[in-house]
């Protein structure tokens, strides 16, 4: 399974924009990459996904690198409800399971 | 809908016990998977069931099985519980695997 890097925590002032970064150097050409965040043990919440393309929803976009080796995370504009544990994973489409790494802490202060 | 139900919530156990979680996925969703989240270990998968039969397996030791049921329910257990599985237990439910998946409250075992 492929493996993916986060920075360990990151801050953002409230009503900035909080940009995520993730490596997956190894991914492979069947695997998307998945964003979710956990507040405070709760069950992770899913945000977004990709596969190539840069995707945009009502929570977030996700700019993937044309490599695919990189993306990024970007809540427009952070509220301080988006203080959250977010995980970068990668996975091929058809299976339910996903490989959590560490995280990015992020902390959103006023 | 619904979302994806955990029971118990909450639970204690002693040493040496077992004890069965359950999870109801969302109505219409087929693949259901558990996770285990510790504080040093983060969160690990355990495994995944899709149309009653096991899809993939976490690294974990045979003292954690599950199944699913033909409504698509699923139980897992945990025998001779250890100290080491305190743990939130995470059950998450798809459709088919493919595309996001919800993720319940979890269960909060303390092995005493």
């Amino acid at each position: 399974d492929a493996k993916t890097t986060q920075p360990p925590s990151m801050d953002c002032a409230e009503g900035r924009a909080a940009n995520l970064p993730c490596n997956h150097s190894t991914i492979s050409g069947n695997e998307y990459v998945y964003w979710y965040r956990q507040i405070h043990s709760q069950g992770p919440q899913y945000i977004i996904h990709g596969l190539k393309n840069n995707e945009t929803n009502e929570m977030a976009s996700l700019i993937i690198t044309e490599d695919r080796k990189s993306s990024t995370l970007i809540l427009p504009h952070a509220t301080l409800r988006d203080t959250a544990v977010y995980y970068c994973i990668v996975r091929p489409s058809n299976t339910g399971k996903l490989i959590f790494g560490q995280g990015t802490t992020l902390q959103v202060k006023p | 809908k619904a979302g994806v139900t955990q029971t118990p919530r909450y639970l204690i156990k002693t040493r040496g016990q077992q004890v069965t979680l359950s999870c109801s996925p969302i109505s219409g969703h087929r693949s259901v998977s558990w996770y285990q989240q510790t504080p040093g270990q983060g969160l690990q998968f355990l495994f995944e069931y899709f149309s009653e039969t096991q899809r993939n397996k976490g690294n974990f030791p045979g003292r954690f099985s599950g199944r699913q049921f033909s409504n698509s329910r699923s139980e897992m257990n945990v025998s001779t519980l250890e100290l080491g599985d305190s743990a939130l237990y995470l059950c998450a439910s798809s459709f088919e695997g493919i595309g996001e998946l919800f993720f319940g409250e979890g269960s909060r075992l303390t092995v005493l």
